[in-house]
């Protein structure tokens, strides 16, 4: 089975932070995803990357960049942390052939006060 | 943007019984997708229904899509107390993988 890991479960940050939140997938997918997750507004795509060292900006760009130096390791970065991103961040990966079916991470639930 | 938005935004039903939940989107789309989130974890992939499908089954799942309404439904059959998560439809226009979801339907089975 396809494994995406997010490295953390749950992030307490403050303000101003600058936040990395990493994400490594064992199948060796080419495309890797970032989205966020908030009450009544569903998933939004954050950033996406379709190969090493390549990245388009998704629905919601402004505030994040993202790092892909190795296929299976793609990190979202909040540059300075703001409490207006306070949410669940979901990590998706799948493969450049017949990768319309995304398999995810677990969340990182990140709480930025 | 926000693609698809299901309804009922919740749902509570009895163990044995159906469960059916909508999806309308706004574009052109190449395939939709369903998925599942127990409990505030990761999503994880259902069914997938290309654009020229209009039914498509998986277990106790069925899948209906209406190109020309813009919807889809999704029936869970016999439903059980783990069938207790939050719904999301997705739709692709491509064959990337980038999908945009809606905001999902939170169904809970007692029972």
């Amino acid at each position: 089975d396809v494994k995406v890991t997010q490295s953390s479960r749950y992030l307490v940050k403050r303000t101003g932070e600058k936040v990395f939140l990493e994400c490594v997938q064992d199948m060796d997918h080419e495309n890797m995803f970032w989205y966020r997750q908030d009450p009544g507004l569903g998933l939004r795509l954050i950033y996406f990357s379709y190969d090493v060292k390549m990245k388009e900006k998704g629905d919601i760009p402004e505030g994040y960049s993202v790092s892909r130096e190795k296929k299976e390791r793609f990190s979202l970065i909040l540059e300075s942390a703001s409490t207006n991103q306070t949410s669940m961040y979901l990590c998706a990966s799948s493969p450049r052939v017949g990768g319309e079916k995304l398999f995810f991470g677990s969340g990182t639930q990140l709480s930025v006060l | 943007s926000q693609q698809g938005e299901e309804d009922p935004q919740a749902l509570s039903i009895q163990e044995g019984e159906n469960a059916t939940m909508n999806c309308s989107y706004k574009t052109s789309i190449n395939n939709l997708q369903w998925y599942r989130q127990n409990s505030g974890r990761g999503l994880v992939h259902l069914i997938l229904i290309r654009s020229n499908e209009r039914e498509k089954h998986s277990g106790r799942l069925r899948v209906t899509l209406d190109t020309s309404k813009k919807s889809s439904s999704l029936l869970i059959t016999a439903s059980r107390a783990a069938d207790t998560a939050s719904y999301f439809c997705a739709t692709g226009a491509d064959s990337w993988g980038k999908l945009q979801f809606g905001a999902g339907t939170q169904v809970v089975v007692t029972p």
